[in-house]
């Protein structure tokens, strides 16, 4: 079993609409989750992070976390041509006396396509 | 006012050469990282350092070999390169501060072994 893993894609969605991305996560030390956004020939870019369950919004974006299913996702409302990227989930797991310098994860990542 | 850069961008060199990448950070962080992405994209760590310590060392050749000269900089040197080795190499940095610990890439060097 991967450690994170993340819905196949390539998911492909219109202009505007709401795109869902998701990833589960197998280590239960898991505390910390990210989600990055890269576009080709680039580097990941950080755009949410989120550690306690529930819901966090950061603009056209939410992230969920849910510890019990061990279930991470990423909601990107009113999609555009620009969010067309490779979107990779990570999971922190911390170590050495409870500090957060830990093993950062990522799950081989989904490409979301937005076509006008 | 680059927050995490490399050196070089792109490095091609034939098997079994010696090569080193840089890596430097100007955002105050004490941890660093090497990141090896493959040719599916896949994102791996390699090794940390923690204000100039080794943390983590993944299974990574004994040809790769990381040196945090301070907590600025951590290079990447690698021996008797081979085709396997070709991938992007991306640095990272943080702090160390619970529970987040969000971590910042750099641009990357794509490292082509022929």
């Amino acid at each position: 079993q991967k450690e994170v893993e993340q819905n196949s894609g390539p998911l492909s969605v219109p202009e505007g609409a709401i795109a869902s991305l998701n990833c589960t996560y197998s280590d239960r030390v898991s505390q910390s989750f990210f989600w990055y956004r890269q576009y080709s020939g680039k580097s990941p870019e950080l755009i949410m992070s989120i550690y306690s369950n529930g819901d966090k919004e950061d603009g056209r974006f939410t992230a969920q976390l849910n510890k019990a299913s061990q279930y991470v996702s990423l909601l990107i409302r009113d999609s555009q041509p620009s969010d067309s990227a490779t979107y990779l989930c990570a999971a922190l797991r911390s170590f050495a006396g409870g500090t957060s310098y830990g093993k950062l994860t990522f799950g081989q990542g989904t490409i979301l396509t937005v076509h006008p | 006012d680059t927050a995490v850069s490399q050196t070089p961008k792109y490095l091609v060199t034939q098997m079994g050469n010696d090569k080193s990448i840089k890596c430097e950070q100007n955002l105050g962080h004490d941890t660093m990282y090497w990141y090896k992405q493959d040719s599916k994209k896949f994102l791996k760590i390699m090794f940390s350092y923690n204000n100039k310590e080794l943390i983590i060392n993944e299974t990574v050749p004994n040809r790769f070999s990381p040196k945090s000269p301070d907590k600025a900089h951590l290079n990447l040197h690698i021996n008797s390169l081979e085709l396997g080795d070709s991938a992007v190499y991306f640095c990272a940095s943080s702090h160390v501060t619970p529970p987040s610990a969000e971590q910042f890439f750099g641009p990357g060097t794509r490292l082509t072994v022929l």
